[in-house]
């Protein structure tokens, strides 16, 4: 069961090069949901889909975008990597939005941004 | 803004003994009150939730209380054993209309042999 996957697992960037994180759920799920972990903040949400083709912003989206083509496909992009962007980024969907749906995470992506 | 502060940050206790997280939230509204478990390189889990028309959940050796008055939950773990060892997390959801999560900062247990 590989539930949700993303990729890649690690990356280091330079300042100012451009990424995307892809994250690809086999559950269909119609939620979906961009974070990012750093040390003594718990996880913040940077963006979210609540299903194909819809996109939302966080509490923190500044730097990133996002896109849903595909309901099973959830993409991160950074256009200009900053040092500040550096943390590990978490993927999960969910079948329920807030209010009772669980939360299946990814294994995490760790972006380093030199 | 909406909130949700968890306290202690580190906690370490001895295998057998029990262990307490706290967690205080800020909206009103919210009405379900997860907790996830992380071990070390690896995403957050489900390990259990609690929803604001009731007190009290209990599952095996894991247990959250919710005080809506306070706008308080905690998170109860009894007979502690290593593989408890983790971080945890608290989340806050209103549940209308919205589709967002307010994480706490987590807490570091360690459950010494």
């Amino acid at each position: 069961n590989a539930g949700v996957t993303q990729t890649p697992k690690f990356r280091v960037l330079k300042t100012g090069q451009s990424m995307t994180l892809l994250c690809a759920q086999d559950m269909n799920h119609e939620y979906m949901y961009w974070y990012r972990q750093d040390p003594g903040m718990g996880l913040r949400l940077i963006h979210y889909s609540v299903g194909e083709g819809t996109t939302a912003k966080g509490e923190v989206p500044d730097g990133y975008n996002v896109s849903r083509l595909k309901k099973q496909n959830f993409l991160l992009g950074l256009e200009s990597a900053a040092p500040s962007q550096t943390s590990v980024y978490f993927c999960a969907s969910s079948y329920r939005g807030g209010g009772g749906g669980e939360l299946f995470f990814g294994e995490g992506s760790r972006l380093t941004v030199l | 803004g909406e909130n949700v502060e968890q306290h202690p940050s580190t906690l370490s206790v001895q295998e057998g003994d029990s262990a307490v997280i706290k967690c205080t939230y800020s909206d009103s509204a919210s009405n379900y009150f997860p907790w996830y478990k992380q071990e070390l390189g690896k995403g957050p889990q489900l390990i259990i939730d609690i929803r604001s028309n009731v007190g009290e959940k209990k599952d095996q050796r894991i247990a959250v209380t919710l005080n809506k008055t306070a706008k308080h939950f905690s998170l109860h773990i009894t007979e502690t054993q290593p593989e408890d060892s983790a971080v945890y997390f608290c989340a806050a959801s209103s549940g209308s209309g919205t589709y967002k999560y307010i994480f706490g900062t987590g807490t570091r247990l360690k459950v010494l042999a």
